[in-house]
């Protein structure tokens, strides 16, 4: 079973660089790593997915390490409207179906 | 415009009376699964599937069943609801692998929710 662990709650200014960071353990070998944005009662939404190394796009980055025993999601210059609920995905590493994990979820509050 | 659908968006029932919530994506995806998110809990994930005609447990699947007998559609079936099964769900879908990669993605689009409450 893959088991993830993310920081309950963080706190950043506006205009900062927030890094919020999963662990995560026993996941599929040959699976993304995902991330997910949610305001309340809405669906997740997917902000960004990697497998190693680093990836950017128009929204935030994505570090993953060699060991894929973690990953950071850096959101650049954040405002009010980052403020959510962030959450990692991870596959489990259950023989090539796709049982996923999400994390417990990491509450962003952005303040002015 | 690519999407995935939810119905009812809720629902107030008593225990034990038979319920479907419905499920449909347009985007051709072979992966759906449903998530139950609960206060303190997080999402979890009930039931998937890789594609038509094939399903698996997700981590509760207890109470639920599914089934995937076409490609856009995947319903999610209380027998016999009761009040622990009172929760936000959601439905998603995304291809199961990247086109290029191959690696397993994750990509989810998911429904604007079900709000059950069984007393």
């Amino acid at each position: 079973l893959a088991k993830t662990t993310q920081p309950i709650s963080m706190d950043s200014y506006e205009g900062q660089e927030v890094n919020i960071t999963c662990s995560h353990n026993n996941i599929a070998t040959n699976d993304y790593i995902t991330w997910y944005q949610q305001f309340p009662s809405q669906g997740p939404r997917f902000i960004i997915q990697g497998y190693k190394t680093k990836v950017t796009n128009e929204v935030a980055s994505l570090f993953i390490p060699a060991d894929r025993k973690s990953s950071t999601l850096s959101l650049p210059r954040v405002s009010l409207s980052d403020t959510a609920v962030y959450y990692c995905l991870v596959g489990e590493n259950s023989g090539g179906y796709q049982k996923v994990t999400f994390g417990t979820g990491t509450k962003l509050q952005v303040i002015p | 415009e690519a999407q995935v659908t939810q119905n009812p968006r809720y629902l107030i029932t008593v225990t034990g009376k038979k319920l479907t919530v419905t499920c449909s994506q347009n985007m051709n995806h072979e992966y759906m699964s449903w998530y139950r998110q609960d206060p303190g809990l997080g999402l979890r994930q009930i039931y998937y599937s890789m594609n038509v005609e094939v399903t698996d447990k997700g981590d509760v699947p207890e109470g639920y069943k599914v089934s995937r007998k076409e490609k856009r559609n995947f319903p999610l079936i209380l027998e016999s609801p009761s009040p622990n099964q009172t929760s936000l769900y959601f439905c998603a879908s995304s291809l199961s692998r990247d086109r290029e990669s191959r690696r397993g993605s994750y990509e989810q689009y998911f429904g604007p929710g079900t709000r059950l409450t069984v007393t």
